[in-house]
Order: C-alpha cells, then sequence, then structure tokens
C-alpha cells in the first residue's frame, strides 16, 4: 500500500516551453501532498505544500508563478514548471501524506531544459 | 526551525559487517523522526519512523533505529549488510502541525563485496 506515481519519469524540453508532471497517490486519498526539488548529490529541498482544493503554499524563495501547482482532486497534484529555462533542470519529486503523518514519494521526474 | 545533521557524508563497509548511519535533529518539541532510502534516480522509500513509544523502531529490509532524546540522535542500524544496501540514506525530522518534512543531507552508502 501506499503507492505514489509520478508522470513522466524524464522529460526533455526546449528553453521557453513549459512542462507538466503528474502526481497520483494510487491507493489512498491525500488532502496534501508536497513537491521536492533534489540537485545532484543533494538532499530534498521542500518547494511547495500542495493541498486539495485550495492553493498551495510555497517555501520562500520559490517563485509561485513559475512553478504552479494544482491539486484538483485527492489522488492528483501537478506541477508545471512555466517558461523553463536551463537552470530549472532537476529531479523533482512528489510525496502524499499518508496515514499516520507519513509522506510517501513517488518515483521522482528528472527535467532537463536545453 | 528544526534542522538535521548526518555527519557522515560517504561509508563504505564490507558485505556482511555491521553498520551504523547517525542522525542529529534539531527541533524544539518530540520530533517525529525518518529514516528514508534511495537508489540511483529513484524515489524515497520510508525505512522506519518514530513519533511516540518504544524508542528503539523496527523497519523494513533489517533495519532499526533508536530515538535517545538526551542526545537528540536518532540513528540507524543493520547488524549485516548486503550488498542491495548500498544507496543513499536520509534521515528527515517532521514538523507536528504541518507534517512538512526537513532531511539531512543524506549518507551515501557503498557496500564492498
Amino acid at each position: 500500500g501506499a503507492v505514489v506515481s509520478q508522470h513522466p519519469s524524464r522529460v526533455i524540453c526546449k528553453s521557453g516551453t513549459s512542462v507538466k508532471i503528474e502526481c497520483r497517490s494510487l491507493d489512498f486519498q491525500a488532502t496534501t501532498m508536497f513537491w521536492y526539488r533534489q540537485f545532484p548529490k543533494q538532499s530534498l529541498m521542500l518547494m511547495a505544500t500542495s493541498n486539495e482544493g485550495s492553493k498551495a503554499t510555497y517555501e520562500q524563495g520559490v517563485e509561485k508563478d513559475k512553478f504552479l501547482i494544482n491539486h484538483a482532486s485527492l489522488t492528483l497534484s501537478t506541477l508545471t514548471v512555466t517558461s523553463a529555462h536551463p537552470e530549472d533542470s532537476s529531479f523533482y519529486i512528489c510525496s502524499a501524506l499518508g496515514r499516520q503523518e507519513t509522506q510517501y514519494f513517488g518515483p521522482g521526474t528528472r527535467l532537463l531544459v536545453l | 526551525a528544526q534542522s538535521v545533521t548526518q555527519p557522515d557524508i560517504h561509508i563504505t563497509v564490507s558485505e556482511g559487517a555491521s553498520l551504523e548511519l547517525r542522525c542529529n535533529y534539531s527541533y524544539g518539541a518530540t520530533p517525529y523522526l525518518f529514516w528514508y532510502v534511495q537508489s540511483p534516480g529513484q524515489g524515497l522509500q520510508l525505512l522506519l519512523k518514530y513519533f511516540s513509544g518504544d524508542t528503539l523502531v523496527q523497519g523494513i529490509k533489517g533495519f532499526e533505529a533508536e530515538f535517545k532524546r538526551s542526545q537528540s540522535s536518532f540513528n540507524l542500524r543493520k547488524p549485516s549488510v548486503h550488498w542491495s544496501d548500498a544507496a543513499e540514506y536520509f534521515c528527515a525530522v517532521g514538523e507536528i502541525s504541518n507534517y512538512k518534512l526537513t532531511f539531512g543531507k543524506g549518507t551515501l552508502l557503498t557496500v564492498n563485496p
């Protein structure tokens, strides 16, 4: 149980385009999901908290207009990187808050912006 | 603000040897503590967690961790390491109010045959 999927697993896009990443909780409902960014050989940095039916809460320094988050259902949150640039290239990981206040993580999405 | 320190960036052990990965935290109240493991290019898998009660917690894959409040530590142990345990290990402390996690920088485990 507590499986979280992400799609796509890998995406390459041109600079200036937008990319949407989906995060789904497959066998449980999650009113809260989280989006992280991980640079090579570094830890996870929380970008935002996504709550179903309400606006996301962004961490300090994260541009909300650049990283659009939508949590339209209890099993799906999306992260859209708008007008992507090479510096946005990273590994993006989502998690869903499951039972016993525990976060369950997706497999991650590797974004490469050319 | 809470913080997590994992003093060891990289540890190498021989297969079959015992393992201890260190984790120290800073948090104003009783913490939620977690250990996650990440294989290359993958997301994080929960190994074990501590919320309250018995300070020695058992996890998956033969791992255990002990919460020591006096030392602000939550070290991860395994009596006999397998080659498949090679991965990056992250300790995290969770905020009770909003469930946010703060991660340590991780410890990369290499297992020699």
